[in-house]
């Protein structure tokens, strides 16, 4: 079964607000991942949180990772109009094949000017 | 950062022909290329492994002699989709990474994608 499933599936916020997706996972893990996609387009790294990590910090996002929950989070602060896109989490399994990301659904999020 | 890139951007092909992608790694040398498809509205799903100079691992389900992939080099690898029919349209995804080390290392980086479209 799918790894990774992100919560919500959609979210619509203003311009300014921050905005956060859930990642949930069911297998231990090397590392999780987030990345973004406008539409039609490929992927665009955001950030990787190891398994011995909590929280990371990267401009105006914020990644934390529970691993006793099998989770994570992604925050944006301050959304941007640019910041419409799907948001999707990915994880690298503990002892599978280094690389081998299991991919979540996404979170479309749109961000109304 | 490592930039990847894909040819075509989008094809469109009659059933029973075959469709080649290549995934090229521009600025770094990728160890490993991942090829993913995803179809509208859905996630990406891992359809194979390739290692430089090796064959390629598979997911269950994906069928390896439809689905040809060549990793000839460490900036180049190709997938073919052979005998292509409707339902083989989608949305193609290869991505890249280093197990060299360096910012590539762990990261995978994605090209923009290939849309087929099988008539």
């Amino acid at each position: 079964s799918q790894q990774g499933e992100e919560d919500p599936q959609a979210l619509s916020i203003q311009e300014g607000e921050n905005a956060t997706m859930n990642c949930s996972y069911k297998t231990s893990i090397n590392n999780l991942q987030w990345y973004r996609q406008n539409s039609g387009r490929g992927l665009v790294h955001l950030i990787l949180i190891r398994s011995n990590e909590r929280e990371k910090h990267s401009g105006r996002l914020r990644v934390t990772l529970d691993t006793s929950k099998k989770s994570s989070s992604l925050l944006i602060t301050a959304s941007r109009a640019a910041d419409t896109a799907s948001y999707f989490c990915a994880t690298e399994r503990y002892g599978g094949s280094q690389g081998n990301l299991i991919f979540g659904k996404g979170t479309k999020l749109s961000v109304k000017p | 950062g490592a930039v990847v890139s894909q040819h075509p951007s989008w094809v469109i092909c009659k059933s029973g022909t075959s469709v080649k992608i290549e995934c090229r790694s521009l600025d770094f040398q990728a160890t490993t290329m991942f090829w993913y498809r995803q179809f509208p509205k859905q996630s990406l799903m891992l359809m194979a492994t390739s290692n430089e100079g090796s064959k390629a691992t598979y997911e269950q389900g994906v069928e390896k002699d439809k689905f040809l992939i060549n990793h000839a080099s460490l900036t180049l690898s190709t997938l073919t989709v052979t005998s292509a029919h409707p339902e083989d349209s989608s949305f193609y995804i290869c991505s890249a990474s280093s197990l060299a080390g360096g910012p590539q290392k762990e990261t995978q980086y994605f090209g923009p994608g290939t849309r087929l479209l099988v008539l």
